[in-house]
């Protein structure tokens, strides 16, 4: 059980484009889904948290206008990356949780790897 | 405060051998502490996770032992095999939100 699905998988386009990532709860539903980034070799890095109806919480230093997320219902989560530069490029995960608390593990997707010609 | 650090940062060990990851913290705000598993080109698995009131926790070959005082956990892989060769990540979280350590590459040699 307890299954996230990302989608793309890989993704390349060009500079400038705009790029969506989907991430769904398969077989649960999703209070609060979070969104990371992982660089080669690197840690994840945590951009933004968001509750199904409400406006996502950012971490200090990522740009919002950059990284829209929507979380329209409890079983799905959308991030699109705006007008995407080689910068960008990056391994970018999702995890889906029931729960406000830790009492509720994370569950991660297979991440999306995005690559900016 | 909300740094997990990690270490190794990299380990090669023998098939059949034990292999041990150690994390620390400094947030005693922090009340779960899972451990996850990373292939090449994946989402992070959680392995095994543990509460601050319980000093080890067993499942399978995976154990975790706790020190609450010293405010360290560590990962120990029984029986490594080549199959456990993977990323390990160690995390600490309040409320929801984890914070990640940097990651231990785990080379099981056979």
């Amino acid at each position: 059980g307890a299954v996230v699905s990302q989608h793309p998988s890989r993704v390349i386009c060009k500079s400038g484009t705009s790029v969506k990532i989907e991430c769904r709860s398969l077989d649960f539903q999703a209070t609060t889904m979070f969104w990371y980034r992982q660089f080669p070799k690197k840690s994840l890095m945590l951009m933004a948290t968001s509750n199904e109806g409400s406006k996502a919480t950012y971490e200090q230093g990522v740009e919002k206008d950059k990284f829209l997320i929507n979380h329209a219902s409890l079983t799905l989560s959308t991030l699109t990356v705006t007008s995407a530069h080689p910068e960008d490029s990056s391994f970018y995960i999702c995890s889906a949780t029931t729960g406000s608390n830790s009492n509720q593990p994370q569950h991660f997707g297979d991440g999306t790897r995005l690559s900016i010609l | 405060q909300q740094q997990v650090k990690q270490s190794p940062q990299s380990l090669i060990v023998q098939k059949g051998g034990i292999s041990i990851i150690n994390c620390a913290y400094e947030n005693t705000a922090f009340d779960y502490f899972p451990w996850y598993q990373q292939f090449p080109g994946k989402g992070p698995a959680l392995l095994i996770a543990i509460r601050p009131d319980v000093s080890e926790k067993k499942e399978g070959r995976f154990t975790i032992s706790f020190n609450k005082s010293a405010k360290q956990f560590s990962l120990h892989i029984m029986d490594s095999q080549p199959g456990d060769s993977a990323t390990y990540f160690c995390a600490a979280s309040y409320g929801n939100k984890l914070v990640f350590g940097a990651g231990t590459i785990l080379r099981v040699k056979s």
